[in-house]
């Protein structure tokens, strides 16, 4: 099983809101990504989870807060968006033992639309 | 800063036609090249490449690596209709869990 689940698949949501998206993956992978993806453009890595702690963040505004409860959830809280910040976000888990390569499965996304 | 550089970035093919998909890369510290199909959604993934010169093959889809020269080809032999896709070329790095992506080949499959 090489399942990655996210929800909501859509949310449209206004610049007060506060809203979050949820993913979930039960391979035992330790090591789980947010990614932002506009419209013809590739993905673009915001977040790493490693062990359930945050080892990458690039330079994402505070408006993004991710959260990893345990090793099977990922969490992105959104709070004060803008209209730009509208894109699908696409939730990733890979393997991660020390020097490995893995590849990593992407969810189906939330596609996000900010007004 | 990390290079990842796709082509060509676009193509249209009819069914039966054979595709071959560039990626060249500059990257620091590279651990392994992968290759993901995105149709509508998520990214699939299709290959990982760490070691040059043994061509890796799914069905119709093959893919190698050469990390003298930097870079990596995808072929697709028999195209089908379903292969309309873009194919994403992703840089792996060492030590760290970080992809770096190249801008896609699009790629359109006509009857």
């Amino acid at each position: 099983d090489t399942e990655v689940t996210q929800t909501p698949k859509h949310l449209v949501m206004g610049m007060t809101n506060k809203k979050s998206l949820k993913c979930e993956q039960h391979m035992g992978h330790r090591a789980m990504y947010w990614y932002k993806q506009k419209a013809k453009k590739p993905p673009e890595l915001m977040f790493v989870y490693s062990y359930e702690k945050l080892s990458i963040n690039e330079s994402v505004p505070s408006r993004f807060s991710p959260e990893c409860p345990n090793s099977s959830l990922l969490n992105l809280h959104l709070h004060a968006l803008q209209p730009e910040d509208s894109a699908l976000y696409l939730c990733a888990s890979s393997q991660d033992r020390h020097r490995g390569a893995y590849e990593q499965y992407f969810g189906p996304g939330t596609r996000l639309t900010v007004t | 800063e990390d290079k990842v550089v796709q082509s060509p970035l676009s193509l249209v093919v009819h069914e039966g036609d054979t595709v071959t998909l560039n990626c060249s890369y500059e990257v620091t510290n590279f651990r392994s090249l992968l290759w993901y199909k995105q149709e509508k959604k998520a990214p699939t993934f299709l290959f990982m490449l760490t070691s040059s010169g043994i061509e890796k093959k799914s069905g119709r889809l093959s893919s190698i690596l050469d990390k003298k020269e930097l870079f990596s080809i995808l072929n697709i032999t028999a195209t089908q209709t379903g292969d309309s896709a873009v194919y994403l070329c992703a840089v792996l790095h060492y030590g760290n869990n970080r992809l770096a992506f190249g801008k896609g080949n699009q790629v359109v499959v006509i009857p």
